[in-house]
């Protein structure tokens, strides 16, 4: 399987801020990578795919980048509504595995 | 927009059989357009893919949970059903019931809102 790690796995942030996750798979998985958002009690949320291209109807101060193992999520100026956990998923091959999540709390 | 809506029990008893079932509206379970998928989260943990289905009959399940899983399409209900075997509480999580386009497979674009099982005598 391939083991995604996500860094920090909490962090602290204001209303404002610019925000950077990261994502390390344990082998190259080209740009099969998606980022999503969960807020509590709620589906996630698909924010990117294929590491840089946004989803649909989401906010373009989300951005993501990177390629072969290591990934960028980045939130240009942090809203109140962005204070989420955001996961990121290999869809590169199966079994599709998740990060452990990234926590993003108010300052 | 395709929408899905989870439903089953959400209490089983440790040894036997969770049984759920995902509803699917705005779009057909047999129009070759998604592959549907089932993903958990335990209580204040990460995601887990559990597998997926394709209309077809192909399936492709998680090593960790594949003697004990099996995904299913009815056609005629517009539905698609997950049964895990031999249920433990590590077993106990949100099941959630997910589409991924074909086009971009294993991205999960939709998503129901979730249901709680319970593993527990």
């Amino acid at each position: 399987d391939i083991q995604m790690t996500q860094s920090p796995s909490s962090l602290s942030a204001s209303v404002g801020d610019r925000v950077t996750i990261t994502c390390r798979a344990s082998q190259s998985i080209s740009s099969y990578l998606n980022w999503y958002q969960q807020k509590p009690g709620i589906a996630p949320k698909l924010l990117i795919h294929v590491a840089s291209s946004l989803q649909s109807g989401v906010p373009s101060r989300f951005s993501g980048s990177g390629s072969g193992t290591d990934f960028t999520l980045t939130i240009s100026s942090l809203q109140p509504e962005d204070f989420a956990t955001y996961y990121c998923q290999q869809s590169y091959s199966s079994p599709r595995t998740f990060g452990q999540g990234t926590k993003v709390e108010i300052k | 927009q395709v929408q899905l809506q989870e439903s089953g029990p959400g209490l089983v008893k440790p040894s036997e059989t969770l049984s759920l079932t995902c509803t699917v509206s705005g779009g057909s379970v047999s129009s070759g357009s998604y592959y549907w998928s089932w993903i958990r989260q335990p209580p204040g943990k990460g995601l887990e893919w559990i597998g997926y289905m394709y209309y077809s009959g192909s399936t492709n399940y998680n090593p960790s949970l594949k003697s004990r899983v099996t995904i299913s399409v009815d056609t005629s209900k517009n539905q698609f059903s997950l049964k895990l075997s031999s249920v433990t509480a590590a077993d106990t999580a949100v099941y959630y019931c997910a589409g991924a386009l074909v086009a971009v497979a294993g991205t999960y674009s939709n998503w129901g809102q979730g249901t709680l099982v319970t593993v527990s005598s």
